[in-house]
């Protein structure tokens, strides 16, 4: 069965240090997403994208955060630099069409620590 | 976005019947009610949806009130693995609503005793 993976599954980094976290959606997605789950509270939305652009975004999507689609197959999220704040589970996700009756597909998750 | 309201937490006997309820007053009439959960350590995984009708599918079935202000997930015969937190979340059919991001609440703890 078509899976979302992501890499690294864990990721460890310095305050202040950019950091780009890895997504392969599914083929033929359309698509994509990221999500974030700071420990033991909520799956909180952060950014859409289709056709090579932006769709939406969340308010916790400001300037130190980029997403690119750089080949056919990749997905990442790069944060600039990063905060103690930012140290969360990042999820990706991806959808096959806009329908309200597609669902999204999420990876097993990128955790990442600041120090 | 149309708000959702769920238990914090539940708990059930294993091989038994769990019925989560969620409730979504102000659902509007293009919204669809999903339900994801995510089992520890593990990312979200989409469980069933529906709009009007009751749903059924390999995992679970989806009871739908007939005024679609509530709705009742059921796990015909919970296994240990089937615990998780279990999320009901409304999508909008309308203008193109079906691409935004998802809004996750806090969800339902389902705890499964052996």
């Amino acid at each position: 069965e078509p899976e979302v993976t992501q890499t690294p599954s864990h990721q460890v980094t310095q305050m202040g240090q950019e950091v780009i976290l890895r997504c392969v959606p599914i083929s033929n997605h359309l698509y994509f997403y990221w999500y974030r789950q700071i420990l033991g509270q909520k799956v909180e939305f952060l950014v859409s994208f289709y056709n090579n652009e932006i769709s939406e975004k969340s308010e916790i999507f400001d300037d130190q955060f980029s997403v690119e689609r750089p080949d056919g197959s990749n997905f990442t999220l790069k944060i600039r630099s990063t905060k103690l704040e930012d140290s969360a589970m990042y999820f990706c996700a991806s959808m096959a069409g806009p329908s309200s009756y597609n669902e999204q597909f999420f990876g097993p998750g990128t955790r990442l620590t600041v120090l | 976005d149309a708000k959702t309201t769920q238990p914090n937490s539940m708990e059930s006997n294993e091989e038994e019947p769990v019925h989560l309820p969620c409730n979504h007053s102000t659902i509007s009439g293009t919204d669809y009610i999903h339900w994801y959960r995510q089992l520890p350590s593990q990312g979200p995984e989409y469980v069933i949806h529906g709009l009007t009708s009751n749903v059924n599918n390999r995992m679970a079935s989806l009871a739908i009130a007939e005024d679609r202000k509530s709705s009742t997930l059921i796990l015909h015969r919970a296994t240990l693995r089937d615990a998780a937190v279990y999320y009901c979340i409304l999508r909008d059919g309308y203008s193109g609503g079906g691409a935004d991001g998802l809004t996750f609440g806090k969800g339902t703890h389902l705890i499964i005793q052996p």
